[in-house]
């Protein structure tokens, strides 16, 4: 399975933009980019996912490098509620079955 | 999530005894998943149900077993606990088994097992 890499933690100011990025170098050509966050005591949560475009919904963006090799996940601006893990994950396409396999993932820590 | 719940949320255990988790959906979703949560290790899939009595390995299914009678519920079993098992266990449901599924997978809340 395709891995990804992601920085062990990040931290930002409320109400400031956060870029969090993923890389995932062995991704192939039927893997979509899935984000999910998991706030403290609480079980993960679907932020977003995409698979060569850029992607907006109300929680945040995706956006993907021309090459898939990366991508960064955009709160445009970070509230405290936003503080927890954030997941990259790769979704293989075929007879995966959805299976999501998470990595450490990045925790986010914001300042009031 | 309102669509799926798990239970017990939280239960202690004596080594060598059988335990069994629920989870339930609302939402006539096809896909269940079971993982499990340990520091360090981040989620990883214990089995997944694509189907009614429909179900599959993933990475660490070793001593656990699942079964899924009815599309609402999804139950894992621990023949026999260990103290290796005491983790938290997430259950998620998801409407489509593609990778491009559009509206992603829905987890619930944990129960934590611990095993003494």
């Amino acid at each position: 399975d395709a891995k990804t890499t992601q920085p062990n933690s990040m931290e930002s100011n409320e109400e400031e933009p956060v870029h969090l990025p993923c890389n995932h170098s062995t991704i192939s050509g039927t893997d979509y980019i899935h984000w999910y966050r998991q706030l403290p005591s609480q079980g993960p949560e679907y932020v977003i996912h995409g698979l060569t475009s850029n992607v907006n919904n109300r929680m945040a963006s995706l956006a993907i490098a021309e090459d898939r090799k990366s991508s960064t996940l955009i709160l445009h601006r970070a509230t405290l509620r936003d503080a927890a893990v954030y997941y990259c994950i790769l979704n293989a396409g075929g007879t995966s079955y959805g299976k999501l396999t998470f990595g450490q993932g990045t925790i986010l820590t914001v300042h009031p | 999530d309102a669509g799926i719940t798990q239970s017990p949320r939280h239960k202690v255990t004596e080594t060598g005894t059988p335990v069994t988790l629920r989870c339930h959906q609302t939402e006539n979703h096809r896909y269940m998943y079971w993982y499990r949560q340990d520091p360090g290790h981040g989620l990883r899939l214990i089995h997944y149900s694509y189907g009614v009595k429909d179900t599959d390995k993933g990475e660490v299914s070793d001593g656990y077993s699942v079964s899924r009678s009815k599309t609402e519920d999804f139950l894992l079993t621990l023949e026999s606990a260990t103290s290796s098992q005491t983790s938290v266990y997430f259950c998620a449901i998801s409407e489509s088994g593609l990778a491009g599924n559009p509206y992603g997978y829905t987890f619930g809340s944990g129960t934590r097992l611990t095993v003494v």
